[in-house]
């Protein structure tokens, strides 16, 4: 167990829809980090929050958009659904925004749009 | 270049050594880690090692890195069937002050009892 709780674990929804993923980091971690996990692309980061403020962008598409609230839990809100976004979402956290941090990752929401 | 590359498979004797192997692309890369993930599950990191390391072991487990070739190897002693996952190596380097990481495209490791 990472300490990581992301939630639910599994959603269904249809393509156009809108869903909200939730993150909550391990105790006293200031950076959340969220991934997408597909067939076709592989694990790709997507964005990175520290203490509120986002840090870095990756390969996120402007569907997606997140956010880190004060008690530093995370959201990430996917929109307009597509078949292609299916995926395994992850979110992970860490201490700082260093480089020198590790990663912990949650289990993961899998997210099917039919 | 931000590639990070594995074989897609490999597939050991309970009780051999498995050695997963990755290659990537940046020099300027800090730490370089390997996380396994059994099916259904999420991301479990194993260990990780500094870019200025070239080994490191952990119990059943030995990283080597070769700065040079960039090239990161996983060695799994005494494989056992709970050992079967997918493994993914990851990169990590400082981009414009924060920390971005690159995930291999994962070796998916198969222990025949």
């Amino acid at each position: 167990d990472s300490g990581v709780t992301q939630t639910p674990k599994h959603l269904i929804t249809a393509t156009g829809q809108r869903v909200t993923l939730r993150c909550s980091p391990r105790s006293g971690d200031l950076s959340v980090y969220w991934y997408q996990q597909s067939l076709d692309q592989g694990l790709q980061f997507l964005i990175h929050y520290y203490n509120g403020e986002e840090r870095a962008k990756g390969n996120i598409l402007e569907r997606f958009s997140a956010q880190q609230f004060p008690d530093l839990h995370s959201e990430l809100n996917l929109s307009s659904l597509e078949l292609g976004d299916s995926a395994l979402y992850f979110c992970a956290s860490s201490e700082s925004s260093h480089n020198t941090d590790t990663q912990y990752f949650g289990p993961g929401t899998r997210l099917t749009v039919l | 270049g931000e590639d990070v590359e594995q074989s897609l498979f490999l597939s050991v004797r309970e009780g051999d050594s498995s050695v997963i192997n990755c290659t990537y692309t940046d020099s300027s890369s800090t730490y370089l880690y390997w996380y396994k993930q059994e099916p259904g599950a999420g991301l479990q990191l194993l260990t990780y090692i500094f870019s200025n390391m070239d080994m490191k072991q952990d119990q059943r487990l030995t990283v080597l890195l070769n700065k040079k070739d960039k090239h990161l190897s996983l060695r799994i002693a005494d494989t056992q069937t709970g050992d079967s996952a997918i493994y993914f190596c990851a990169e990590t380097r400082n981009s414009g002050g924060y920390q971005k990481v690159t995930f291999g495209t994962g070796t998916k490791l198969q222990v025949i009892p």
